[in-house]
């Protein structure tokens, strides 16, 4: 699976867009995207997931370069609550079961 | 609440104790997984069953013993462990080892081995 670079930390004024990058430059045609985050003592939580078109769902919507380089997770509207950390992973889905490669991740610390 | 609970979700034991986790989902989803979470590392996936059958053992000590008596429940059974495994092991599921939507995680054991 491709590996992916975010940045160790963000910070976000509550109520603003919070928008967390993930280059994934070695990024192959069947590799999706997926997006993770783990709030602080709790077990990982399923945000979004893409392929090449953009995706939206009720938590966060999920932009992808043309080349998908580089993604996007977008929490349009960030409270206190979304404060954990951002977990940007590729995989491939003909594997045989879906193994997940968690890096470090982007800690987001929104702010009143 | 995911529909994964594991018990207990803290646990201090000695090396020389025996001790087990417990992961039941309420999914009805066929595969489980076993992680550990590290201080400062990232998660590092441990076991895979699917259809109560391990198909992955990642390389992991025999200190650790899996147990998956069926579909809903899963056992990590632990004996005479190191203080280097004092961590947070979380439990997860998916419909099917190939789901591609969601990996449904439990809240997690924060295990301390003195």
């Amino acid at each position: 699976d491709a590996k992916t670079t975010q940045p160790p930390s963000m910070d976000c004024a509550e109520g603003r867009a919070a928008n967390l990058p993930c280059n994934h430059s070695t990024i192959s045609g069947n590799e999706y995207v997926y997006w993770y985050r783990q709030i602080h003592s709790q077990g990982p939580q399923y945000i979004i997931h893409g392929l090449k078109n953009n995706e939206t769902n009720e938590m966060a919507s999920l932009i992808i370069t043309e080349d998908r380089k580089s993604s996007t997770l977008i929490l349009p509207h960030a409270t206190l609550r979304d404060t954990a950390v951002y977990y940007c992973i590729v995989r491939v889905l003909n594997t045989g079961f879906q193994k997940l490669v968690f890096g470090t991740g982007t800690r987001l610390l929104v702010s009143p | 609440e995911t529909g994964v609970t594991q018990t207990p979700r803290h646990l201090v034991m000695g090396m020389t104790n025996k001790k087990s986790l417990k992961c039941e989902q309420h999914l009805g989803h066929n595969a489980m997984y076993w992680y550990k979470q590290s201080a400062k590392k990232p998660l590092e996936l441990m076991f895979v069953y699917n259809f109560k059958e391990q198909t992955e053992n990642n390389s992991v000590p025999s200190r650790f013993s899996p147990e998956c008596p069926n579909s809903s429940h899963l056992f990590l059974h632990l004996h005479t462990l190191q203080p280097e495994d004092s961590a947070l092991y979380l439990c997860a599921s998916t419909r099917d080892p190939g789901d591609t939507d969601t990996q449904y995680f439990g809240p997690g054991t924060r295990l301390t081995v003195l």
